[in-house]
């Protein structure tokens, strides 16, 4: 079974110019989450998808991050513009329906590096 | 006061040394429990689920205190490949939902 699988693993972009990062979730997964780990800091939540659905987004920084999820299936999220703070690692986590719905299984990661 | 904390360490243990570290959670209601680990530039793994009653995998054990609202993980018998950061993560509900993590404890087990 293919895992979860993020695209670009590494993006370097100026300030002020536009990165999509996109994830590929596990086949059937319903849930989808996308999280962000700043150096030296927590992994923080920003948000999960119910299939096509914005379940909860309350961890979006600001309205220059954009998540979509058309159709249930990969997920984008874009930035624009980029900032200097939004550098750090994207991930992105998948989980089924039912009840294995909390135990996520990530990606490797979008490391965004914003100069 | 943050959502879930943990003791950053580092915990710096011999092999075959037992460690343990705690991890606290703020919100009383929490329902579901887990314990990743976190490879150096690499994706959180889960390493077990947590149980009201206790659970034991192996090596590690997890255990849940709601009165105290904490839940530990004990490693017996510590191996090299043990070396990692262990993140604890809560959610507020037993059904999909936002779970928080806290930063981790990184654990260095030397030979």
């Amino acid at each position: 079974e293919a895992g979860v699988t993020q695209f670009p693993s590494h993006s370097v972009i100026e300030k002020g110019q536009t990165v999509t990062l996109r994830c590929d979730p596990i086949s059937g997964h319903d849930n989808l989450y996308w999280y962000r780990r700043v150096m030296g800091k927590e992994i923080k939540f920003l948000l999960h998808f119910v299939k096509e659905s914005k379940q909860d987004e309350s961890g979006m920084p600001n309205n220059r991050f954009l998540a979509e999820r058309t159709g249930g299936t990969y997920s984008t999220l874009k930035v624009q513009p980029a900032e200097l703070e939004d550098s750090g690692v994207y991930f992105c986590a998948s989980s089924p329906g039912g009840a294995g719905a909390n135990v996520l299984t990530f990606g490797a990661g979008s490391r965004l590096t914003v100069l | 006061r943050k959502e879930v904390e943990q003791d950053p360490g580092p915990f710096n243990v011999p092999e075959g040394a037992t460690v343990a570290f705690n991890c606290t959670y703020s919100n009383s209601a929490s329902q579901s429990f887990f314990w990743y680990r976190q490879d150096c530039r690499k994706e959180p793994k889960l390493l077990m689920s947590v149980y009201s009653s206790g659970n034991e995998d192996g090596r590690f054990t997890a255990q849940l205190n709601r009165a105290s609202q904490y839940i530990s993980l004990l490693i017996r018998d510590s191996k090299l490949s043990d070396s990692a950061t262990y993140l604890c993560a809560v959610s507020w509900y037993s059904s999909a939902s936002k779970i928080i993590f806290g930063s981790g404890t990184r654990l260095s087990i030397r030979p």
